[in-house]
Formats: C-alpha cells, structure tokens, sequence
C-alpha cells in the first residue's frame, strides 16, 4: 500500500477555502485517493474519492495532477463544524481485503 | 449511518479478562473490519472479513482473534486483555469490492486496567 504524507495540522478561518495537499509518491497504476474525515469521538467519514484529474462533489473538490504523486483536497467556505481530521489514504479499489491505511491525518482547526 | 452499531460503547475491564465487541450490520454487506484508534497513530487495522466464516489478519492482529457466523455480525474477542489494547475499536463495512468508501460504526472505548 502507498505510504501518504499531509501536514500535521492546519489552521483558517471561517468562509476561507482550505487547501490540504497529500503526498504519495509511490501510488500504483491500480490506486485511488481516497479523503476521509473525523470529528471527535466518531468514526471516519468518507469525503471524496478519485484517479485522476478533478473530483467535485457537495462536500469537497478533489485535484489530482497527471503525475498522481500529489493530491489536494479543497474545502470551500469552511465553517466552525468542518474542524476535524482529515485523512489521505491510497489504495487498490480492486482490492478484496481493501486494507485500507490510515496514517495521522490532518488536523483542521477552523476559527471565528 | 448505514446501519452499524456498535456493542458495548464503553467498557472497563482488568488485565487478563477476555472481552469481545460486538459489530452488527444491517445492511448485509459482505465486508467488515475492525480498527483499533490510538492517539498518534491513526487507525489501524486489526481483523477483516470477506463473508461467513471467512476473515483474514490486518496489520495489528496480535492478540486479538475474530469470528463471523453470520453475515450481520462480526465479532472482536481479546482473549486475555492486556493494557496496550486500551483503545477506542471501529467497525467498518464496504459496500462492494470496488470502492475504497467505508462506513464506521460509532466506535467502543475500551479500558483495560
């Protein structure tokens, strides 16, 4: 499985866009990007998922270069509620076990 | 939430009792996994499986074994606890094979003194 890295943590503010950028440099031809999100005392919530180039939905965007090495989450307009860890993960969408690894995430504090 | 629930939430317990967590689905999906959350350390995997009676190892299985005799049920037994597995345990499911979309339960946190 692809090892990613994010940055620890992450401040902003409310009504900004947030940009979280992981890193995985040796995503296989097979892997997607997958985001999830954490809020304490709660289990991860899925976000966003993709291979290649830019993913929207009604929570997030994803982007991801043609190289794949690299993606970013983007978050519009957070508010106070989108305080959490967010987690990269890659991994093979074809994979019966799907094992998928989390590794410490990002810490997002949003304030006022 | 996809119809996981997590049995019990809470529970304390003394080094060397056998403790099992229970992970109930009902939506009967064939995939199911269980996670262990400990700070600095993400979420790692213990014990998944792929239908009835079938399960396999993820990369922090010492100690810790798993039975699945029904398609809803997926069950986390620690054997003989030990204070290293004080830990918050998820439960996931999948919906097929060909996504990497999860869906948590509300997690157990569990004490072991």
């Amino acid at each position: 499985l692809a090892k990613t890295t994010q940055p620890i943590s992450m401040d902003s503010y409310e009504g900004q866009e947030v940009n979280i950028t992981c890193s995985h440099n040796n995503i296989a031809t097979n892997d997607y990007i997958t985001w999830y999100q954490q809020f304490p005392s709660q289990g991860p919530r899925f976000i966003i998922q993709g291979y290649k180039t830019k993913v929207t939905n009604e929570v997030a965007s994803l982007f991801i270069p043609a190289d794949r090495k690299s993606s970013t989450l983007s978050l519009p307009r957070v508010s106070l509620s989108d305080t959490a860890v967010y987690y990269c993960l890659v991994g093979d969408n074809n994979n019966a076990g799907n094992m998928l690894t989390f590794g410490g995430g990002t810490r997002l504090m949003v304030k006022p | 939430d996809a119809g996981i629930t997590q049995s019990p939430r809470h529970k304390v317990t003394e080094t060397g009792t056998p403790v099992t967590l229970r992970c109930h689905q009902t939506e009967n999906h064939r995939y199911m996994y269980w996670y262990r959350q400990d700070p600095g350390h993400g979420l790692r995997l213990i014990h998944y499986s792929y239908g009835v009676k079938d399960t396999d190892k993820g990369e922090v299985s010492d100690g810790y074994s798993v039975s699945r005799s029904k398609t809803e049920d997926f069950l986390l037994t620690l054997e003989s606890a030990t204070s290293s597995q004080t830990s918050v345990y998820f439960c996931a499911i999948k919906w097929t094979s060909g996504a990497n979309e999860q869906f948590f339960g509300p997690g157990t946190r569990l004490t072991v003194l």
